[in-house]
C-alpha cells in the first residue's frame, strides 16, 4: 500500500521567514509527486514532479524531488500573511487510474 | 465558466439519517472521485469513478454509495451505516490519461454535520 507522510504536521512563522515542508513517501512503482494548497476550500495544484533532483519554482515556492531518498521538499521565501494554508502532498497509483494517495499535510500559519 | 460544482456548501443532518452530497462537472472530464478530509488530516478518498454506470472503492468506502449514471455527474451518498460522517467532503475529477495528473479539478467542497 501507498504511504505519504509529511512532516511537520503544523509550523507557525513569521511574515518574512522561509519555511521547508517535507514529504516522503514509500510506493510500489513511482509515477510522480504532487503538491497542492489548502486555504479555505478545494486544494489548488501547485507542482508536480517527476524527476530528481529537478527543481520546479513559481514565484516564490519552489520543490524538488529526490528519488533515491524517497522525499520531496516545497520552500517558500519571503513567507506572507496569504501563505497561510494547509500544504498537501500526493502520489498517484502506478496503474494509470489517477487515484491519489494524499499526506495529511501541514498546516502553515503566518503570522504578521 | 467550466469547472465543478458541489452542492450544498454545508449540511446538517440529524443522526440515522441518509444524506446525498452533489457533484457536478462540465469540463468533459472521465475520472471522478470523492475524498473526505478530517481535521489535521490529509484526504481520504471514499469512491472514484472513471466510467459512466463504472466505480470502484477507495480506502474509506464503508458507510458510503455513489452512482455514475451520467459523465458530469458523481453523487455521494452517506448513509446511517457510516459511524463517524462529520467531516469536510471534496469531489474531483480529471481526464484519463498520463498527462493528466496536473489537471485534477478539485470542488469547493460540502461540510457535513451530523447532529
Amino acid at each position: 500500500e501507498d504511504k505519504v507522510v509529511q512532516s511537520p504536521l503544523s509550523l507557525v512563522v513569521h511574515e518574512g521567514d522561509t519555511v521547508t515542508l517535507n514529504c516522503s513517501y514509500e510506493v510500489t512503482n513511482f509515477r510522480s509527486l504532487l503538491w497542492y494548497k489548502q486555504e479555505k476550500k478545494a486544494p489548488t495544484f501547485l507542482f508536480m514532479l517527476t524527476s530528481s533532483g529537478i527543481e520546479k519554482k513559481s514565484g516564490r515556492l519552489s520543490s524538488i524531488l529526490d528519488k533515491k531518498e524517497l522525499f520531496s521538499i516545497l520552500n517558500i521565501t519571503a513567507t506572507q500573511t496569504g501563505d497561510s494554508a494547509i500544504y498537501l502532498c500526493a502520489v498517484p497509483e502506478p496503474f494509470g487510474n489517477e487515484k491519489l494517495t494524499f499526506g495529511t499535510g501541514t498546516r502553515l500559519t503566518i503570522i504578521p | 465558466d467550466g469547472g465543478i460544482t458541489q452542492s450544498p456548501k454545508y449540511l446538517f443532518r440529524k443522526e440515522g439519517q441518509n444524506v446525498t452530497l452533489s457533484c457536478e462537472q462540465n469540463l468533459n472530464h472521465d475520472a471522478m472521485y470523492w475524498y473526505r478530509q478530517d481535521p489535521g488530516q490529509g484526504l481520504r478518498l471514499i469512491y472514484y469513478s472513471q466510467i459512466v454506470n463504472d466505480f470502484q472503492k477507495g480506502d474509506i468506502a464503508e458507510g458510503y454509495s455513489v452512482s455514475r449514471e451520467k459523465k458530469e455527474s458523481f453523487p455521494l451518498t452517506v448513509t446511517s451505516a457510516q459511524k463517524n460522517p462529520t467531516a469536510f467532503y471534496l469531489c474531483a475529477s480529471t481526464p484519463l490519461g498520463e498527462s493528466s495528473l496536473d489537471t485534477q479539478y478539485f470542488g469547493p467542497g460540502t461540510r457535513l454535520t451530523v447532529l
